[in-house]
């Protein structure tokens, strides 16, 4: 069945560091990958999208990349801050190529510590 | 534009209840969906929309939930009767055609006594 996994346990990571969460899915071939924020109390935001004819997308201090090969993605924040703290959701493109539905994991929580 | 909003932000009702959640989604965008919240299963799609036609409702849970789009700046999404399971955040999110990114609501945390 398809599945998304991403690292259930929160990351914990120094100011300054660079934070890198993972998203493996099985039984997919998506179109393309998003990642979202979640603050608490708050719906996702968009940050990125990246398509499956893509290795990197870069903006500002966030870099995603997607690995088809190994159905992967990897989500780098370089130089953290405290406010990057939050939820980060990954989500692929479901059904069929003209419509805009989302699967979603089940996120990764990110506290960055001053 | 004041984003997607969502109507009410809290809802407690007792078991049994009809349970009403609206949507108004963004000016302009002609694909909604609404979504439910839990720490137990994530961040899943209920039914989505686009120009007012209902196109996947696989994830609604059972007949008990409906939804509506009878117009393109409003939806409804309704439990009836509701139970202490459906307590969850349910998210109403708009897509302008032609484009990837979802815009997400604020969420109605509905809890069900």
């Amino acid at each position: 069945s398809q599945k998304i996994e991403q690292n259930s346990e929160a990351l914990n990571i120094q100011e300054g560091k660079t934070a890198t969460l993972t998203c493996n899915y099985t039984n997919y071939s998506p179109a393309y990958l998003q990642w979202y924020r979640q603050d608490p109390g708050r719906g996702p935001v968009f940050l990125l999208l990246i398509r499956e004819n893509e290795k990197e997308k870069r903006k500002e201090r966030l870099k995603v990349t997607f690995d088809t090969t190994l159905k992967q993605s990897l989500f780098h924040i370089t130089a953290s801050q405290p406010a990057d703290s939050a939820t980060y959701l990954c989500a692929l493109k479901g059904g069929s190529s003209n419509t805009g539905k989302l699967i979603f994991g089940q996120g990764t929580t990110l506290q960055v510590k001053p | 534009d004041a984003g997607v909003i969502q109507s009410p932000r809290h809802e407690v009702t007792e078991m049994g209840q009809e349970v009403t959640l609206r949507c108004k989604p963004i000016s302009g965008h002609n694909s909604l969906f609404w979504y439910r919240q839990t720490m137990m299963r994530g961040l899943e799609l209920l039914i989505y929309f686009n120009n007012n036609v209902p196109i996947d409702d696989s994830g609604m849970p059972e007949d008990r939930f409906s939804a509506k789009m009878p117009n393109a700046s409003f939806s409804t999404l309704k439990i009836q009767p509701s139970e202490p399971r459906d307590s969850a955040v349910y998210f109403c999110a708009s897509l302008s055609s032609g484009t990837s990114e979802q815009f997400f609501g604020p969420g109605t945390r509905l809890t069900v006594l």
